[in-house]
C-alpha cells in the first residue's frame, strides 16, 4: 500500500463546474496536509495547506481533512481552464525533518 | 521577498559523471530539503538541511550527498551517475519554526545519458 494514494486521473470538468479532487493516506501519524499544484514542466506551487479535521476555504479552494477516515480532499469551485494543471497530495509526519510524502498526482483537464 | 532560486535549469551528462546542484532558499528561510521528480511521478524526499546539518533523509544512496551554508544556500552533489538519475530535481525552503510547509523552487532538469 502506497503512504499516499491519489487517483492519477485524468479527471475532466466542463468550465464553471466544481473540480473534486481526493486522497487518502496510510500513516495515522500525519499531520500537515498539503495541495500542490504542477503545470506540465513546472515545479509544484503550493495552492493550500490543512492541519486539523473539517474545512479550509481560500478563494475557489476548499480543502478537506477527515482524520478519522485518513482522508484529504481538495475542491476547485468556479473551475477555469487555468486549473489545468497535475494536483499534488502531500503529507507530512511527526520528527525532526518534516519530510513531504507525495501521492503520483491527479491530472485535471478543465473543458471551456 | 526573493523566492527559491535553482541553478542549472537544465544539464546533460553522462553514466559514471558527477554533477552538483545549487539552490538559494527563499528569504528568511533556514531550511532546505531536495526531492526527486521523475516522470509521472509525486516528488521524492532525498534529505533535509538545517543549520548547515542533515537533518533527515529518504531512502536514497550515500552517492546522493549534500552541503547547507552559511546564509542557508545548498547543494546537491550525486557521483557516480545512473540512467534511473534522469528527473526533475527540486529544492524546497521553509522556515523551521513552520518547516511543514515548503516552497519549491523552478527545479533542475537532469538528463543522465
Amino acid at each position: 500500500q502506497k503512504e499516499v494514494e491519489q487517483n492519477s486521473g485524468p479527471l475532466s470538468v466542463p468550465e464553471g463546474a466544481i473540480a473534486s479532487l481526493n486522497c487518502t493516506y496510510s500513516d495515522r501519524g500525519s499531520q500537515s496536509f498539503f495541495w500542490y499544484r504542477q503545470y506540465s514542466g513546472k515545479s509544484p506551487e503550493l495552492i493550500m495547506f490543512i492541519y486539523s479535521n473539517g474545512d479550509k476555504e481560500d478563494g475557489r479552494f476548499t480543502a478537506q481533512l477527515n482524520k478519522a477516515s485518513q482522508y484529504v480532499s481538495l475542491l476547485i469551485r468556479d473551475s477555469q481552464p487555468s486549473d489545468s494543471a497535475t494536483y499534488l497530495c502531500a503529507v507530512t509526519r511527526s520528527g525532526s525533518a518534516r519530510q513531504l510524502t507525495f501521492g503520483s498526482g491527479t491530472q485535471l483537464t478543465v473543458l471551456p | 521577498e526573493t523566492g527559491v532560486t535553482q541553478s542549472p535549469t537544465h544539464l546533460i551528462k553522462t553514466r559514471g559523471q558527477q554533477v552538483t546542484l545549487r539552490c538559494s532558499s527563499q528569504s528568511g528561510h533556514n531550511t532546505v530539503s531536495w526531492y526527486q521528480q521523475a516522470l509521472g511521478q509525486g516528488p521524492q524526499f532525498i534529505f533535509q538541511y538545517y543549520r548547515e546539518e542533515e537533518n533527515g533523509r529518504g531512502n536514497f544512496p550515500p552517492r546522493f550527498s549534500g552541503l547547507q551554508f552559511p546564509n542557508y544556500s545548498s547543494e546537491l552533489n550525486v557521483n557516480a551517475l545512473e540512467l534511473d538519475d534522469s528527473a526533475l530535481y527540486l529544492c524546497a525552503s521553509s522556515h523551521r519554526d513552520s518547516a511543514d510547509t515548503q516552497y519549491f523552487g523552478p527545479g533542475t532538469r537532469l538528463t543522465v545519458l
